[in-house]
């Protein structure tokens, strides 16, 4: 059974820091989602990584995936409030069927 | 907005009752997920329908049942319901490309 596990779970910053959230899944897939989620909302897709090797980039997020350790990195620089959010990763287990979820960074972002 | 709209937003039951959920995907997409996100469960996948035909099924109790109708919208039916079905449900839509599923703003239901 895919298993997918984020940490860390509760992440507290200060404005203009920066931090890594790391996600980590126990079988072989080469396609890897980011996802934000507001208190009370839904989920809005930031990144999609298909690839060994893959990295996206936007704003002060940036996205990499490593296949072959399994691992994919959520790279914040600079945080500012705005990114205050809880992040899922999410890993592809069959092609075009279910996406198998992280339980999901809480990020607060402190002035 | 992902394109993916969900009725009602909040619905509030009582135990024992069937309630629906509905959704109707972004246009275009044959795809309809459906997922249960819950404090103790976090996200978890349910169910898969494609152009009207059942393709995955997830962690979903027998008590529910979905189908998806020609014209494209789906709808999770729950019956039966418990205290622990209280949870935030989420449609999404999507697949097509490196499979993306844009997701819902999702029905929260309450069971009382």
């Amino acid at each position: 059974e895919l298993k997918v596990e984020q940490n860390p779970l509760f992440l507290s910053m200060q404005e203009g820091k920066n931090y890594t959230i790391y996600c980590n899944y126990s079988t072989t897939s080469d396609r890897l989602y980011w996802y934000r989620q507001d208190p009370g909302k839904s989920l809005e897709s930031l990144f999609v990584l298909l690839s060994n090797g893959a990295v996206k980039q936007e704003g002060r997020l940036m996205a990499s995936l490593d296949t072959k350790a399994r691992l994919s990195t959520l790279h914040i620089t600079a945080a500012v409030h705005d990114l205050s959010a809880t992040y899922f990763c999410a890993v592809d287990m069959e092609y075009g069927n279910k996406l198998v979820f992280g339980a999901g960074t809480i990020l607060r972002v402190k002035s | 907005d992902s394109g993916v709209t969900q009725t009602p937003k909040h619905l509030i039951t009582a135990t024992g009752q069937r309630v629906t959920l509905r959704c109707s995907p972004r246009s275009g997409d044959l795809s309809v997920y459906w997922y249960q996100q819950s404090l103790d469960q976090g996200l978890q996948f349910l169910i898969q329908y494609y152009n009207g035909e059942e393709r995955a099924k997830g962690n979903i109790l027998e008590r529910f049942s979905a189908q998806q109708f020609p014209d494209l919208h789906s709808e999770l039916n729950l019956s039966s319901l418990e205290l622990g079905d209280s949870a935030l449900y989420f449609c999404a839509s999507g697949g097509t490309v490196h499979n993306e599923q844009f997701f819902g703003p999702g029905t929260r239901l309450t069971v009382l």
